[in-house]
């Protein structure tokens, strides 16, 4: 059973680019979150994915976030026009069922440096 | 006050001991609580959950929820060094659609 894969590990970009990460939940979990963190600061949800379907989105979600997860698989994040408080571990976790009843997974995160 | 409170540490113990984090709450309406364990650099790992007041044991360790305190610990016993982390405290939001984190403790098991 392999764990929640993401992709890339590492992203540095300049201020104002555009950059989208990859995640890949385990296989049958129908239920995919993405999360940010800071240093020294805990994971911060950003939104939330049943299947195919976004449902809930974070007021930290600004305008410049999109997520998508077509088909119910894998899931993007992308981040238009990157701004310097962009730089953060950008994390996705899978979980068989919603939080509330089933523990969810982490990926190993992508690291994001806006220069 | 913030949703999920944790005293930062760092928590200081040497190998062998017991290692007791602590986590309190807001919302009297959670149900499901987390403990991740976390190195530099890494991402957060899963250690236990508990959904039921009272004691849960997993190896050497236990996940303690009271609810009427809204306060869940983790024990660490026999300490080794390689526990030495940041633990994170987390919650479901009562919709089931997101974890609240806590800022996590520092634990350093010196040998």
């Amino acid at each position: 059973d392999t764990g929640v894969s993401q992709d890339p590990r590492h992203k540095i970009t300049k201020r104002g680019q555009n950059v989208t990460f990859r995640c890949d939940p385990i296989s049958e979990h129908n239920h995919l979150y993405w999360y940010r963190q800071t240093l020294g600061q805990g994971p911060e949800f950003l939104t939330y994915f049943q299947n195919e379907a976004q449902l809930e989105k974070s007021r930290l979600l600004s305008d410049r976030f999109s997520a998508e997860r077509p088909k119910g698989s894998f899931s993007t994040l992308e981040i238009q026009r990157t701004e310097q408080g962009d730089s953060a571990m950008y994390l996705c976790a899978s979980s068989l069922g919603q939080a509330i009843n089933q523990p969810q997974h982490f990926g190993d995160g992508t690291r994001l440096s806006i220069l | 006050q913030k949703e999920v409170e944790q005293n930062s540490g760092p928590l200081s113990v040497p190998e062998g001991a017991i290692a007791s984090l602590n986590c309190t709450y807001s919302d009297r309406g959670s149900q499901s609580f987390f403990w991740y364990r976390q190195y530099s650099g890494k991402s957060p790992e899963l250690i236990m959950f508990i959904y039921s007041n009272g004691d849960k044991e997993d190896g050497r360790f236990t996940a303690q929820l009271n609810k009427a305190s809204q306060y869940v610990s983790l024990l660490i016993r026999d300490s080794q060094p390689s526990d030495s982390a940041t633990y994170l405290c987390a919650l479901s939001n009562q919709a089931g659609t997101a974890l609240i984190f806590g800022k996590g403790t520092t634990l350093s098991v010196s040998s």
